[in-house]
């Protein structure tokens, strides 16, 4: 039980254009979604909390005009990276939860901005 | 606010060795302690954790207890094998509020060779 399918697993886009990933919950609801990134050798850093049907809560210093997050059901949230720059190169990662269980984690997708 | 810091990587051992990963963290409250490990192209799975002071997670060989004292949670296995090469993430849950938002650590790159 407890499967995430996370898409693409990595994408390269030109500068300034957007970029959608994918995160679904196969065989359980998730009532709450984590966005996290990770640069190279640093830790997963918390991007946004959504709640399903509410507002994503961005964590300080993440810009929420950058990175829309729609978690409109209850086994479907979407980030898209809008206007990429070189800097947005990260490795990204969805975190479904059920609530009151335990942490999924997606495969995480590898975003390239040349 | 919460931090965790892990050893860094790479550690390389040979198969059958001991293994140890060091992990200390900082946390206000009574936060839950996990370990996650990353197989290369997959994503972050749950390892063990543990709730409470002096409770002992343990799986697959895996083992580590929660030391209040020392604010440690470091991960031990009596012997490795080439199939525990891996990233190994220590974590923990604040449980003070705020959804249960994991804190990571930068994670431990694990090389295990013949």
């Amino acid at each position: 039980g407890a499967v995430v399918s996370q898409h693409p697993s990595w994408v390269i886009c030109k500068s300034g254009t957007s970029v959608k990933i994918e995160c679904r919950s196969l065989d359980f609801q998730a009532t709450t979604m984590f966005w996290y990134r990770q640069f190279p050798k640093q830790s997963l850093m918390l991007m946004a909390t959504s709640n399903e049907g509410s507002k994503a809560t961005y964590e300080q210093g993440v810009e929420k005009d950058k990175f829309l997050i729609n978690h409109a059901s209850l086994t479907l949230s979407t980030l898209t990276v809008t206007s990429a720059h070189p800097e947005d190169s990260s490795f990204y990662i969805c975190s479904p939860r059920q609530g009151g269980g335990g942490y999924t984690f997606g495969s995480g997708t590898r975003l390239t901005v040349v | 606010g919460n931090s965790v810091t892990q050893m860094e990587g790479p550690v390389t051992l040979s198969e059958e060795a001991f293994l140890t990963i060091n992990c200390t963290y900082t946390a206000t409250g009574y936060p839950s302690l996990f370990w996650y490990v990353q197989y290369p192209g997959e994503g972050l799975q749950l390892l063990l954790k543990a709730t409470k002071a002096d409770d002992k997670g343990s799986n697959k060989g895996f083992e580590a207890t929660y030391r209040k004292e020392t604010t440690s949670f470091h991960l031990e296995k009596g012997s490795v094998q080439v199939s525990d090469s891996a990233v190994y993430f220590c974590a923990l849950s604040d449980q003070a509020g705020g959804g249960n938002k994991l804190t990571f650590g930068t994670g431990t790159q694990l090389k295990v060779e013949l």
